[in-house]
Order: C-alpha cells, then sequence, then structure tokens
C-alpha cells in the first residue's frame, strides 16, 4: 500500500529565510504533484514531476525528485508572506488503484515578518 | 485555467435533508473524483470513476452515493444529511494522456445544523 508521508507538517518562517519541505513515499512511483491550498480555497497546482531527476522552479519554490531514493523537496529560497498556505505532495498510485492520487497530509507554512 | 464547476458552493442545511453536490468539467477527462476535507487538513478521498457508468468507493467510508451517466457529470448525493457531514467536499479530473495532474473545482462547503 502506497503510503506518502511529508514532513513538516507545521512550518513557521521568517521572511527572506529558505526552508525545504519534504515529500516520503513507500513504493514506486515516477509521478508526483506538488499542490497550494489557501485557507478556505481549493487546491491549486504547482509542480508536475514526471522523471527521476526532474526540477522545476516557479519564482521562490523549486521541486525536485528523487525517484530512487522515493522522495520530493520542496525548496522555498527568501520566503514572502504571500507564500503562507498549506503545501500537499500527491503520487501516483501504481500498485494500488490506478489513476489514483495519494496525498500527503499537508505542510501549513506560515511566513511572518 | 480548469474548467471544473461545483455547486452549490456554500450550503447550509438541517438535518435529514437530501442534498446534491454538482460537479462539472467541460475537459473531456474521463476520470473524476471526489474528496472530503475538514479545514486545514488531510484530504480523503470518498468517490472516483474511471468513465461513464463506474463509480467506486474511495478510502474513507462514506454515506453519500455518485453517478456517472455522462462524461462531463459527477454528482455526489447524501439521502439524509447529519451534522457529521459538515466539510468541504472537492471535486477533481485527470487525464492521463498528460501530465496527468487533478484540476480541481472551487469546492462546496457544506454545513449541516
Amino acid at each position: 500500500e502506497l503510503k506518502v508521508e511529508q514532513n513538516p507538517l507545521f512550518l513557521s518562517m521568517q521572511e527572506g529565510k529558505n526552508y525545504t519541505i519534504y515529500c516520503n513515499y513507500s513504493t514506486t512511483s515516477d509521478r508526483l504533484y506538488w499542490y497550494r491550498q489557501d485557507p478556505g480555497k481549493s487546491l491549486e497546482s504547482l509542480f508536475v514531476l514526471l522523471s527521476n531527476g526532474a526540477v522545476k522552479q516557479e519564482g521562490r519554490l523549486m521541486a525536485s525528485l528523487d525517484t530512487k531514493a522515493r522522495l520530493s523537496t520542496l525548496h522555498i529560497t527568501a520566503a514572502v508572506h504571500d507564500l503562507s498556505a498549506t503545501y500537499f505532495c500527491a503520487v501516483d498510485n501504481y500498485g494500488g488503484s490506478q489513476g489514483n492520487l495519494i496525498f500527503g497530509k499537508g505542510t501549513k507554512l506560515s511566513v511572518k515578518p | 485555467e480548469a474548467d471544473i464547476y461545483q455547486t452549490p458552493r456554500y450550503l447550509v442545511i438541517g438535518t435529514g435533508k437530501k442534498i446534491t453536490l454538482e460537479c462539472s468539467q467541460t475537459m473531456g477527462h474521463d476520470k473524476m473524483y471526489w474528496y472530503q476535507q475538514d479545514p486545514g487538513m488531510e484530504l480523503h478521498l470518498i468517490h472516483y470513476s474511471y468513465g461513464v457508468n463506474s463509480t467506486e468507493k474511495g478510502d474513507l467510508s462514506s454515506e453519500s452515493t455518485v453517478s456517472r451517466i455522462r462524461t462531463e457529470h459527477f454528482p455526489l448525493t447524501l439521502e439524509s444529511a447529519r451534522p457529521s457531514h459538515t466539510s468541504q467536499y472537492l471535486c477533481a479530473s485527470r487525464d492521463l494522456r498528460f501530465a496527468g495532474e487533478l484540476f480541481f473545482g472551487e469546492g462546496s462547503r457544506l454545513t449541516v445544523l
């Protein structure tokens, strides 16, 4: 059974600082997705990582995928308040119900001045 | 921008009422999903469909039912709402022929009194 673990689950950062959110998963998969959710809103797609070594960057966020280590990272550079949100990673569940994504529990990020 | 729509966005009803949450997408995606999410918490898959006339229960037991008579439409019905059904319900769809990311609707926030 595929399990997806994110850490940390809560992250309080100061503006200008760097930090990394980790997403580990338990079985083989080569598709990983990152989503952002603002309070009271739906999920918005941030990154789609489709192969080992994939790296995507958008503004102050950079995501990478290491399928051999079953690990994805979401790196935040020089955080700003606007990045405060909950970030979810999700992995394709090939071994189980095909076509379904398994989500991590989310990392709630709070960026303070 | 994703073309997936949910109605109603907000609904407050009394215990015992029957409700239907509507979800429509115009992208021609075969795979559609319903997730339940309490504020700031993890997502729970409650129903999914791989195409017309296909419906499956998800990982979280739910007293709701779904139907998929048309590709674009995936409504969720609660025959008799209870306060424990109070939550946000997110509809999503995806197409595995491309990047496979999930596109989410804006959500339906249900409150049962």
